[in-house]
């Protein structure tokens, strides 16, 4: 069975950059197998997913956030990490971080909460 | 991007049958997933691709779609069942995005 763990600091001051890293056990970030995303939840609001990245580096992200978001993979870790620039009140959330098989977001981790705040 | 709307609030009887909807063009031409979320924990996926149950998700749980509807039924309803349901697929995009649903809080009465 596959884990994730989210790590990073919960909180971040406006207009700095959130940094988030999710470690992957049970599986290979770089297998090829899966697609590694991020997912994040507002205080009492809905899902959004926010981004994948694939093994070798090709990214997809959610249009609404693409020019702040950045996704990228270290095999030598065995993780992936989100960087969210120029962040604001409204990027406080709950981070998940989620493996997809290519058919669903299957295995998530616990969550992490980011405060934005000064 | 697309967007997939949901019914903020269902409730159903114990014992009962409850029908949670989710709407979106994008549902014509993607698989649709069901996630239940209760207070303070993880989503959990309960139903992928064509009513696709993980190991674990009890057979009261199905899914269906029919044009731009997809629809998660709970068959006799129990008090665990009472969650946030959020529906999720691909965006219109053609880019291997997500999209979710506004969610469905169901209340087993």
């Amino acid at each position: 069975q596959v884990q994730l763990q989210e790590s990073g600091p919960g909180l971040v001051k406006p207009s700095e950059t959130l940094s988030l890293n999710c470690t992957v056990s049970g599986a290979s970030v770089n297998s090829g197998t899966y697609y590694w995303n991020w997912i994040r939840q507002p205080p009492g609001k809905a899902l959004e997913w926010i981004g994948s990245v694939y093994y070798g580096g090709s990214t997809n992200y959610i249009p609404s956030l693409k020019s702040r978001v950045k996704i990228l993979i270290d095999p030598s870790k065995n993780q992936f990490s989100l960087s969210l620039s120029s962040v604001t009140a409204a990027d406080t959330a709950v981070y998940y971080c989620a493996n997809d098989p290519g058919y669903a977001l299957y295995y998530w981790g616990q969550g992490i909460l980011v405060s934005v705040s000064s | 991007s697309s967007e997939l709307t949901q019914d903020p609030t269902v409730s159903v009887a114990l014992g009962q049958t409850v029908r949670i909807t989710c709407q979106g063009d994008s549902l014509r031409t993607y698989h649709v997933n069901w996630f239940q979320q209760k207070p303070g924990q993880t989503p959990l996926l309960v139903i992928y691709g064509k009513s696709h149950r993980p190991s674990g998700i009890p057979d009261r749980f199905s899914g269906s779609t029919s044009g731009n509807t997809a629809s998660l039924t709970i068959t006799g309803a129990q008090a665990e069942d009472e969650a946030d349901y959020y529906c999720n697929s691909r965006d219109s995009s053609g880019n291997h995005n997500y999209v979710f649903g506004t969610g469905t809080k169901v209340t087993v009465l």
